[in-house]
């Protein structure tokens, strides 16, 4: 089956405990993706991969790094949880290449909350 | 003013009725554009993508794209109580973002 998988699914922590929120697709997807969705703000993007070692920022970047040394995975890390980076996270991958478009395949997502 | 706007709702239609999303978006150079539905705690799913200007049909989803107007709108026709969820536009400037607009909350009554 074509997907996304995204672990945990929830994660409670403390503010400044080093994580990783994991994210693998097995559709051999070039672009993939992270964002946070926040009541009434909608899905905001932290960052994408156009490819391996690809990686640029999205809009609300700050506090979290990527990396991308397989196509297959594309981990969220959070060096240094705050409070204001609870939120609902969601990895997305797409066979977007180029100038052709298309949509996303999302990741069952990772309710976090930091304390 | 947002790049991507869709009214919050929640819109409340009566089942087999048809429901009317509309969204704008501020990016004129914007090629790409997508609906995606999302029910209450699980992931967003793609339903549609467009990218002419016109409207493109699928079963009882119908997406229309004016460029010149900068909206995109979703019609769904005979609206069952299952089509009850939020629904995202999506729109991509032609670059490699993907912007969201917050979403339409849906209610089908039976």
């Amino acid at each position: 089956e074509a997907q996304v998988t995204q672990n945990p699914r929830y994660l409670i922590t403390v503010t400044g405990k080093k994580l990783t929120v994991t994210c693998s697709q097995n559709m051999n997807h070039e672009y993939m993706s992270w964002y946070r969705q926040d009541p009434g703000l909608g899905l905001r993007q932290i960052y994408y991969s156009m490819n391996v070692e690809v990686t640029d920022k999205g809009d609300v970047p700050e506090g979290y790094k990527v990396s991308r040394k397989e196509k297959r995975n594309f981990p969220l890390i959070l060096e240094s949880p705050s409070p204001n980076q609870t939120s609902l996270y969601f990895c997305a991958s797409s066979r977007d290449r180029g100038r052709a478009n298309y949509g996303y395949t999302f990741g069952s997502g990772t309710r976090l909350t930091v304390v | 003013q947002k790049e991507v706007e869709q009214n919050s709702g929640p819109l409340s239609v009566p089942e087999g009725a048809i429901a009317s999303l509309n969204c704008t978006y501020s990016d004129r150079g914007s090629q790409s554009f997508f609906w995606y539905r999302q029910y209450s705690g699980k992931s967003p799913e793609l339903i549609m993508s467009i990218y002419s200007n016109g409207d493109k049909e699928d079963g009882r989803f119908t997406a229309q794209l004016n460029k010149a107007s900068q909206y995109v709108s979703l019609l769904i026709r005979d609206s069952q109580p299952s089509d009850s969820a939020t629904y995202l536009c999506a729109v991509k400037p032609g670059g490699f973002k993907t912007i969201f607009g917050a979403g339409t909350r849906l209610f089908v009554k039976a």
